[in-house]
């Protein structure tokens, strides 16, 4: 299983950024995938889950109206749009990929990539 | 949302010797309806991602030692590693998945003395 995430960049406050993850070495449209993200020298947040067809999705409050999390079951591929982003979204954001269809624990991370928002 | 507290924030710890971290919920993990307990831990080691030790309360993820135990119910969980060694060090993190959204602890930092 690999999952290696990148879009990251510095953006400035107000401003969007799309995060991309890809997967391979499982079968991409069976598990939900995750984002993480972990602000500098901080704890780990959840961001958001999409189920294994993407019919559902969870968001945190802190993110919910501004991010989309989305995914590509031909491509393998999981994104996270991020609009309207401010200064507290600066994280390293990492995908995961969960045991079962709708959730799960997280056997799998990527590397992350990071994200600043600064003027 | 549940609120996960981990205590203590730091631990000091001397190798060989055992050591416990506590992960206490707002609310129950356990799962009316499948009876699991969504609990589980993770460690960050420094300048690493974070990786599965334990799931739904007390399965070792694959290649975890079994130094690595876990005890509670309910609300009150306690990580315990029967030795500790040099590679252990980082940041332990509880996380609740019974309900989103999902939340961590706050993070332990497991250090050598």
């Amino acid at each position: 299983v690999k999952l290696v995430e990148s879009g990251g960049d510095v953006v400035q406050p107000g401003g969007s950024l799309r995060l991309s993850c890809a997967a391979s070495g499982f079968t991409f449209g069976s598990f939900a995938l995750t984002w993480v993200r972990q602000a500098p020298g901080k704890g780990l947040e959840w961001v958001s889950t999409i189920t294994a067809t993407g019919d559902t999705t969870h968001y945190a409050d802190s993110v919910k109206g501004r991010f989309t999390i989305s995914r590509d079951n031909i491509r393998h591929t999981l994104s996270l749009q991020m609009n309207s982003l401010r200064a507290a979204d600066t994280a390293r954001y990492y995908c995961a990929k969960a045991d079962y269809y709708d959730s799960g624990s997280y056997q799998y991370w990527g590397q992350g990539t990071l994200v600043a928002v600064s003027s | 949302d549940i609120v996960l507290t981990q205590t203590p924030l730091s631990l000091p710890v001397t190798p060989g010797e055992p050591a416990s971290i506590s992960c206490r919920s707002s609310q129950s993990l356990l799962h009316s309806v499948d009876g699991y307990t969504y609990l589980d831990w993770y460690l960050q080691k420094p300048g690493q991602s974070p990786q599965l030790l334990i799931y739904a309360l007390s399965y070792r993820a694959s290649g975890v030692s079994d130094r690595f135990s876990v005890s509670g119910s309910g609300t009150d969980f306690t990580l315990k590693i029967s030795r500790v060694e040099a590679e252990d060090v980082g940041v332990y993190y509880c996380m609740q998945r019974v309900e989103f959204p999902l939340t961590f602890g706050g993070g332990t930092r497991v250090e050598i003395k």
